[in-house]
């Protein structure tokens, strides 16, 4: 999973402030997948993209977040105004178009701490 | 509600002997199933899948396991080692690979003792 890049890996951010996590996946990879995890819980679906598409976003809140996965550069999801709440480990997966037997492999996470 | 339960927050294993992991679904319309294994600090990395229209997949130590009617499935590793210490995530898929956005348990945090 080394080839799915995320940055920064540590992010700390005071409250009201915004957060931009990036995420470059893994070459011939044209999906993106990001996902949240709590303390002690397992990982949530935020939102699914393909190149300047987003194809399912039914896991974003709906307010303060955003994502994008633009024709050129990483995929960025991008939290306005972070809550407390927000604090958690961010999760980038990226796999190859929708094929049988494809898994999609994960980066290493950016942990995001809001004070 | 929780779509994939895993429901052994920690389970501890000797060096040498099976461990088996559980995990139970609620969606009968999942089709796809994977094991992810993950350390401190780091990405889960994949350990291996099963599509809906099997009941056992196997790769070297590993096995998983699918009991549709039960909505079960099982991963057992054997020989345990030191080395598979490490939280586990069942996940699941509606679609028919891994590649499609999956819902994921809480984890099982495997201790393998020498």
């Amino acid at each position: 999973n080394a080839g799915v890049m995320q940055n920064p890996r540590h992010l700390v951010r005071r409250r009201g402030q915004e957060a931009r996590l990036r995420c470059s996946p893994m070459k011939g990879h044209s999906h993106v997948y990001w996902y949240r995890q709590l303390p002690e819980e397992g990982l949530k679906f935020m939102v699914y993209l393909q190149k300047e598409n987003i194809i399912d976003e039914s896991g974003m809140p709906k307010e303060r977040f955003s994502a994008e996965f633009p024709k050129e550069g990483p995929s960025i999801l991008r939290i306005q105004q972070v809550v407390r709440g927000d604090s958690a480990a961010y999760f980038c997966a990226s796999s190859p178009p929708v094929g049988m037997n494809t898994e999609a492999f994960f980066g290493q996470g950016t942990r995001l701490t809001v004070v | 509600d929780q779509q994939v339960k895993q429901n052994s927050p920690s389970l501890s294993v000797q060096e040498g002997r099976i461990s088996i992991l559980n995990c139970d679904y609620t969606n009968s319309m999942f089709d796809y199933f994977l094991w992810y294994k993950k350390y401190p600090a780091e990405g889960p990395t994949f350990l291996i899948s099963i599509s809906s229209i099997k009941d056992k997949n196997e790769d070297g130590r590993f096995t998983v396991f699918l009991n549709k009617s039960a909505k079960h499935l099982s991963l057992h590793i054997v020989p345990s080692q030191p080395g598979d210490s490490a939280v586990y995530f069942c996940a699941a898929s509606l679609g028919n690979s891994g590649n499609t956005p999956l819902v994921f348990g809480k984890g099982t945090r495997l201790s393998v003792i020498a």
